[in-house]
């Protein structure tokens, strides 16, 4: 069964640190996503992505932010100064078709900013 | 503000009893509901979703009803097996061309044997 990977699935970092964090989506799926979610609480929107430029982002997805589809296979969510608050695990997802249709989730990146 | 929670943040069961789970939502806007799994160290897995345009959805062993005059979803899984104790999200998704979901905060279930 296709699925979503994610890498690497653990990664502490010190805080002002840049971290990187790779997702491969499902091969034929179109739209990819980043989600976080703060230990204990609920899923958050971060950011999606199609056809090489950002969809639609919450909030949450300030300047501290970027995305980039490098290559064919690769989605990758990048911090460039990170905060402690920033400590989550990140799921990266992807579906076949826009909005309304069942997306996959990967395993996530449990993010730690010491 | 817009929201979409859960009622309970446990429900605990017995195997093989029948669970209904539960989600509230205020965004009349949404058009395409989804319910996830999360199993301990797990991202999101999906159940069964359903458009605005239907009452129920059946799945294996899931059934999700929308009640849209109340804004209300349910995840109604028969037959509890031990393999259904997760955390339980409902999560929508408003029209008007928005990608990202809406999840709630999850209830817990619990299967006891």
């Amino acid at each position: 069964e296709p699925e979503v990977t994610q890498t690497p699935s653990h990664q502490v970092t010190q805080m002002g640190q840049e971290v990187i964090l790779r997702c491969v989506p499902i091969s034929n799926h179109l739209y990819f996503y980043w989600y976080r979610q703060i230990l204990g609480q609920k899923v958050e929107f971060l950011v999606s992505f199609y056809n090489n430029e950002i969809s639609e982002k919450s909030e949450i997805f300030d300047d501290q932010f970027s995305v980039e589809r490098p290559d064919g296979s690769n989605f990758t969510l990048k911090i460039r100064s990170t905060k402690l608050e920033d400590s989550a695990m990140y799921f990266c997802a992807s579906s076949e078709y826009r909005a309304g249709t069942e997306a996959f989730f990967g395993q996530g990146t449990r993010l730690t900013v010491v | 503000g817009e929201s979409v929670g859960l009622h309970l943040p446990t429900l605990s069961v017995q195997e093989g009893d029948n669970s209904i789970i539960n989600c509230a939502y205020s965004n009349s806007a949404s058009d395409y509901f989804i319910w996830y799994k999360q199993e301990s160290g797990k991202g999101p897995q999906f159940i069964i979703d359903i458009r605005s345009n239907m009452d129920k959805r059946q799945g294996q062993r899931v059934t999700v009803l929308l009640n849209k005059t109340v804004k209300h979803l349910s995840l109604q899984i028969a037959a509890t097996q031990p393999g259904d104790s997760a955390v339980y999200f409902c999560a929508e998704m408003h029209g008007g061309g928005a990608d990202g979901l809406t999840f709630g905060k999850g209830t817990h279930l619990i299967i006891q044997p």
